[in-house]
């Protein structure tokens, strides 16, 4: 069946803009994940969605990112006024709630 | 807080030499623990897993064992291959850290270079 997707694949902005990643999840799965990876920080916790339940997000670097998950299905991920170490992988992943966690090809964004 | 340790790369071998890659960790419930692997150019996959104590997780010739008594799990593989080649990534997830998320903490990640 098929995977997680992630769109765009690649996105290249100016500092100060703002940017939308989107996930889409495996059907079914009601966890979503997001992570960014970096030179300098590695892999990082960002949010967590579960089915209606409050997100957990307490990875946030700060204000500037927010996220939402329409239908307990697609997810976008806005950063605002992008930063230059902003500049990172953004990997999304879902699960079928305890499960193994599968993920995204993801979206590289680089901020000039 | 939770943390993952792993050591540090780049890892460079000749085919069928054997693999060892440390990886501690450190949680405050009783976590579950896994092996992701990045293949160039690709998404992470997840090679292996263990859940509790003294568990073996194994894959595509790939195994470690989680000891709680040193805290680590260490990934070994007998005689690697140049289609080994990738970066490594020790985790682990505890539900006791989050608000009822499962999120992994990762090491930094190990380079693995396998040369004819």
């Amino acid at each position: 069946g098929a995977g997680v997707s992630q769109s765009p694949s690649n996105k290249v902005t100016e500092k100060g803009k703002d940017v939308e990643l989107r996930c889409d999840p495996i059907s079914g799965h009601t966890a979503l994940y997001w992570y960014r990876q970096s030179l300098g920080q590695g892999l990082e916790f960002l949010i967590y969605f579960q089915g209606n339940s409050a997100p957990d997000k307490s990875g946030l670097p700060s204000d500037r990112f927010s996220a939402e998950r329409t239908g307990g299905s697609v997810s976008t991920l806005t950063i605002q006024r992008t930063q230059q170490e902003d500049s990172a992988v953004y990997l999304c992943a879902s699960s079928a709630t305890a499960g193994e966690q599968y993920f995204g090809p993801g979206t590289r964004l680089t901020v000039t | 807080g939770n943390s993952v340790t792993q050591m540090e790369g780049p890892v460079t071998l000749s085919e069928e030499a054997f693999l060892t890659i440390n990886c501690t960790y450190t949680a405050t419930g009783y976590p579950s623990l896994f092996w992701y692997v990045q293949y160039p150019g690709e998404g992470l996959q997840l090679l292996l897993k263990a859940t509790k104590a003294d568990d073996k997780g194994s894959n595509k010739g790939f195994e470690a064992t989680y000891r709680k008594e040193t805290t680590s799990f260490h990934l070994e593989k007998g005689s690697v291959q140049v289609s080994d080649s990738a970066v490594y990534f020790c985790a682990l997830s505890d539900l006791c850290s989050g608000a009822g998320s499962y999120q992994l903490t990762f090491g930094k990640g190990t380079k693995l270079s396998v040369i004819p």
